[in-house]
């Protein structure tokens, strides 16, 4: 069975540009998460889909947003990026409802964001 | 209020010792489930173990195994006879509610600790 994937792995961008960060999640999982990990500061959570509805979302700026196909992919868009958005972007699947509620998150391989 | 704290940034123990990792959380939710990943250097967040609020036993997996205090709303990670592929970064991790289909399923990590198996 596929895992999550995640594209592109790497990307470089100046201060003001967009990007798109895009995630297919394992075959079957409906609900897709998005952190962004920078060191010192672990995980955070940017958003939760599932079914293609945005159902919770994290404490971040507007410039962060989000979608979800029908097939369950998903994709991120952060506008005009800033120095700090540098990071480690993460994706992850659930299958819900899991087994026995347990409902675990499974990651892909993320996408390094460097901002010059 | 921080809803996962690891208050140990970085811990060293011997190969084939044991070691423990600690999580403390926070939530009034009385329905709630607590995860251990472990991220090695190379990135990729490896699923460990699980503990739900409501289970009587505390979870095992292998050499994993999760010291939970419900009252102390504590989740401490043993890993017993460490090896030297069990250096990584360790996160503890919470969701609330049952995980139910009409339920959210964020999830809350705490900011890590660093694990170095010394041979």
């Amino acid at each position: 069975k596929a895992g999550v994937t995640q594209t592109p792995r790497y990307l470089i961008k100046t201060r003001g540009q967009q990007v798109t960060l895009s995630c297919s999640p394992i075959s079957g999982h409906r609900s897709v998460s998005w952190y962004q990990q920078t060191p010192g500061q672990g995980l955070q959570f940017l958003f939760e889909y599932f079914s293609e509805t945005q159902r919770n979302k994290g404490n971040f700026p507007g410039r962060f947003s989000g979608r979800q196909f029908s097939n369950s992919r998903s994709e991120m868009n952060v506008s005009t990026l800033e120095l700090g958005d540098s990071a480690l972007y993460l994706c992850a699947s659930t299958r819900i409802p899991g087994r026995m509620g347990v409902n675990e998150q499974f990651f892909g391989p993320g996408t390094r964001l460097t901002v010059l | 209020a921080q809803k996962i704290t690891q208050t140990q940034p970085g811990m060293f123990v011997q190969e084939k010792e044991a070691v423990t990792l600690d999580c403390t959380y926070d939530t009034s939710d009385p329905s709630y489930g607590l995860f251990w990943y472990k991220q090695p250097s190379s990135g990729e967040m490896i699923f460990l173990i699980y503990q739900g609020s409501y289970d009587q036993q505390n979870a095992t997996e292998g050499r994993y195994s999760l010291n939970f205090q419900k009252a102390r709303k504590s989740a401490n990670l043993v890993i017993s006879a460490s090896q030297l592929g069990d250096s990584a970064m360790y996160f503890c991790a919470m969701r609330e509610g049952n995980g139910a289909l009409n339920t959210g399923n964020q999830f809350y990590f705490g900011t890590g600790t660093s694990l170095t198996v010394i041979p």
